[in-house]
């Protein structure tokens, strides 16, 4: 069936440092692909999304690629900042349907 | 666009009482909307389905009864915790889609604490 499977946390890293969240999904259908953050007591933020194979999402300064050879969508960031502290989660639509599946997030904790 | 709000943010309420979760698009027809709960900690966990005027579709192992789900009008999704227990609080997201489907958009959470 359908499924999200994200690295687990928590990453912690200093700041500047370069930033992978990997992320895999399952290859049945062509699903959407997402990032979404959530910061400490809020709900989800859309960070970016793509909707088919070669297509690159970004925003502030993140990108992910959805990869479709290799069932990959990891989130990248050159340079994080201690304001990125925050969890991420990578997310899918599901074959025929609305639902999304969602993995289960990775915390990134960034040190000043 | 494509906003989405929830009241009210946080509700604490006394053990066997029932409180109503709002769920609203502000700015577009939300022909489907969506209830997760969220653990602390944890991953979104999808509730149920919503369709503007039909009943709700639960997902295995959520509790119809207890987690009543109106969708009245394309803008309005209500949850109500019926007979609350300190086991369901937890922080409650909702989502709607547009007439056209597609992208979820997510609202900002209603952290809910039974004593």
């Amino acid at each position: 069936g359908d499924s999200v499977t994200q690295m687990e946390g928590p990453v912690t890293l200093s700041e500047e440092a370069f930033l992978t969240i990997n992320c895999t999904y399952t290859a049945t259908g062509y699903p959407s692909l997402f990032w979404y953050v959530q910061y400490p007591g809020e709900g989800l933020q859309l960070l970016l999304k793509a909707t088919k194979a070669d297509d690159k999402g970004s925003n502030k300064g993140f990108e992910a690629t959805y990869r479709k050879e290799t069932t990959s969508f990891h989130l990248e960031k050159g340079s994080v900042q201690v304001s990125d502290s925050a969890v991420y989660f990578c997310a899918r639509t599901t074959s025929g349907t609305y639902k999304y599946i969602f993995g289960t997030g990775t915390r990134l904790k960034v040190l000043a | 666009g494509a906003v989405v709000s929830q009241h009210p943010s946080r509700v604490i309420c006394k053990s066997g009482t029932s409180v109503k979760i709002e769920c609203r698009s502000l700015d577009f027809q939300a022909t489907t909307m969506f209830w997760y709960r969220q653990f602390p900690k944890q991953s979104l966990m999808l509730m149920a389905t919503s369709n503007e005027g039909s009943k709700a579709t639960y997902e295995q192992g959520v509790e119809k009864d207890k987690f009543l789900i109106n969708h009245a009008s394309l803008t309005l999704s209500t949850l109500t915790v019926t007979s609350a227990h300190p086991e369901d609080s937890s922080f409650y997201i909702c989502s709607a889609t547009g007439p056209r489907g597609g992208e979820q958009y997510f609202g900002p959470g209603t952290r809910l604490t039974v004593t």
